[in-house]
C-alpha cells in the first residue's frame, strides 16, 4: 500500500534551520511528482513546493522562496525539504504528497510532521 | 482577494444534500481548470475526493463514495462539490484546489456540520 512518512520536525528558534524528510513506499517513487504542503495550527492548507519526478523542475511558493530547498533521491525513495531562516509564521504541520502527473491531484498524503518556530 | 474562495461554513441535516462552492477570482476562468476536492477531519491529513474539469474529464478518488460528485457553474465562475445523502461521518473541512501559474492553490476551506 502507498505510504508517505514524514520526519524531521521539531522545535527550532527563529533564524534556525531544519531538514524534513519524506520516506515513500508501496509505489514507484521515481514516477511521481512530489509536493510539500503545510497547515498552520487552526488554519487552511498552503502549498509550499513542488518537484518533478526526475527532480529537474522545481517550484516554490513566494512565502518560502530563497529560504527553502526541495530535493529528492529516487534511489532512496525519499523527498526532502531544507528549511533555512525559519520564522514564526513557518510554524505548521508539513505534509508531503504525490501527484501522478504535473499539476494533477495530490492523491496520497503523509500524516505530517510538526515544525514549531519559537524562541 | 484570494484565488479560490469558499464559504467558511455550511450546515445540513443527515440525508440532505450539500453543495459546496469554490469561486475562482475574477480573471481566472473556471472552464480551463481541473478542480480538485479534499476532505480533512481533525487530526488527519487531507483525503483526496475527486477531480472535475468536465463530464469527460473527471475522476473519483480511490474508494470515494459516488454520493460525492463534482460540477461547475460557469456563470458563477465556480467549482461545486455536491454531497448527496449527508452522513454524520461527512462532518469535516473541505478544500478545493487548482494548479495555477506553476503552483498548487488551495481554497479557503468550508467546515461542514451535519446537524
Amino acid at each position: 500500500q502507498v505510504q508517505l512518512v514524514e520526519s524531521g520536525g521539531g522545535l527550532v528558534k527563529p533564524g534556525g534551520s531544519l531538514r524534513l524528510s519524506c520516506a515513500a513506499s508501496g509505489f514507484t517513487f521515481s514516477d511521481y511528482y512530489m509536493s510539500w504542503i503545510r497547515q498552520a495550527p487552526g488554519k487552511g492548507l498552503e502549498w509550499v513546493s513542488y518537484i518533478s519526478s526526475s527532480g529537474s523542475t522545481i517550484y516554490y511558493a513566494d512565502s518560502v522562496k530563497g529560504r527553502f530547498t526541495i530535493s529528492r533521491d529516487n534511489a532512496k525513495n525519499s523527498l526532502y525539504l531544507q528549511m533555512n531562516s525559519l520564522r514564526a509564521e513557518d510554524t505548521a504541520v508539513y505534509y508531503c504528497a504525490r501527484a501522478p502527473l504535473p499539476g494533477y491531484e495530490l492523491d496520497y498524503w503523509g500524516q505530517g510532521t510538526l515544525v514549531t518556530v519559537s524562541s | 482577494q484570494a484565488v479560490l474562495t469558499q464559504p467558511s461554513s455550511l450546515s445540513a441535516s443527515p440525508g440532505a444534500s450539500a453543495s459546496l462552492t469554490c469561486t475562482l477570482r475574477s480573471g481566472i476562468n473556471v472552464g480551463t481548470y481541473r478542480i480538485y476536492w479534499y476532505q480533512q477531519k481533525p487530526g488527519s491529513p487531507p483525503q483526496y475526493l475527486l477531480r472535475y474539469k468536465s463530464d469527460s474529464d473527471k475522476q473519483q478518488g480511490s474508494g470515494v463514495p459516488s454520493r460525492f460528485s463534482g460540477s461547475k457553474d460557469a456563470s458563477a465562475n465556480a467549482g461545486i462539490l455536491l454531497i448527496s445523502g449527508l452522513q454524520s461521518e461527512d462532518e469535516a473541512d473541505y478544500y478545493c484546489m487548482i494548479w495555477h501559474s506553476s503552483a498548487y492553490v488551495f481554497g479557503t476551506g468550508t467546515k461542514v456540520t451535519v446537524l
